[in-house]
């Protein structure tokens, strides 16, 4: 079945760590987004990628990294420079319509 | 910034009964969609409405554009308890991908038998 997947589900970090979250999609699209959502908010752009090497800030990057080496594959990296880093994070793709397809989310938590 | 404006933030009603939830914006889109959200998930993307469009229906939903008055309404039909979920509007302000798609903070459902 084609679809995103996002891994962990879950992950705590501690102050002044770096941590990877992983994105994985079997759909053949171009285009892959970051988001973060918060408790009670919509949705916030943190970067995005529409071909692969290739890779624009949303609204909300500083702190957040990322890259595109692979079509399948945009891995987001949550720095220590982050300040707030506890939130939802999900990972969507888009075949060139300008729809989203989501994968489930990775909720971080800082300890 | 946000874009799309839910409302009402929450909803509770009884199976059977309709849902109508809405979404206002503040510039001119080039389309209007609506996503689901079921706690703890992803979205999914339940239909697209264009700027030219007044109207669409897809299965027990419909949704209506009224670009006047830059506001959007989903309504959905004969509601059931898997119904419960957040519903979010997202537009698209004019350019036919999703890198300027802006969400809203979404009206949250809830389906009760």
């Amino acid at each position: 079945d084609g679809g995103i997947t996002q891994s962990p589900k879950y992950l705590f970090r501690k102050e002044g760590q770096n941590v990877t979250l992983s994105c994985e999609q079997n759909l053949n699209h171009d285009a892959m987004y970051w988001y973060r959502q918060d408790p009670g908010q919509g949705l916030r752009l943190i970067y995005y990628s529409q071909i692969v090497n290739d890779f624009q800030k949303g609204d909300i990057a500083e702190g957040y990294s990322v890259s595109r080496e692979k079509k399948e594959s945009f891995p987001l990296t949550v720095t220590s420079a982050q300040k707030n880093p506890t939130a939802f994070y999900l990972c969507a793709s888009d075949p060139g319509r300008g729809v989203l397809t989501f994968g489930a989310g990775s909720r971080l938590t800082v300890l | 910034s946000q874009q799309g404006e839910e409302d009402p933030q929450a909803l509770s009603i009884q199976e059977g009964e309709n849902a109508t939830m809405n979404c206002s914006y503040k510039t001119s889109i080039n389309n209007l969609q609506w996503y689901r959200q079921n706690s703890g998930r992803g979205l999914v993307h339940l239909i697209l409405i264009r700027s030219n469009e007044r109207e669409k229906h897809s299965g027990r939903l419909r949704v209506t554009l009224d670009t006047s008055k830059k506001s959007s309404s989903l309504l959905i039909t004969a509601s059931r308890a898997a119904d419960t979920a957040s519903y979010f509007c997202a537009t698209d302000p004019n350019t036919g991908t999703a890198s300027k798609l802006t969400f809203g903070t979404g009206t949250r459902l809830q389906v009760t038998l």
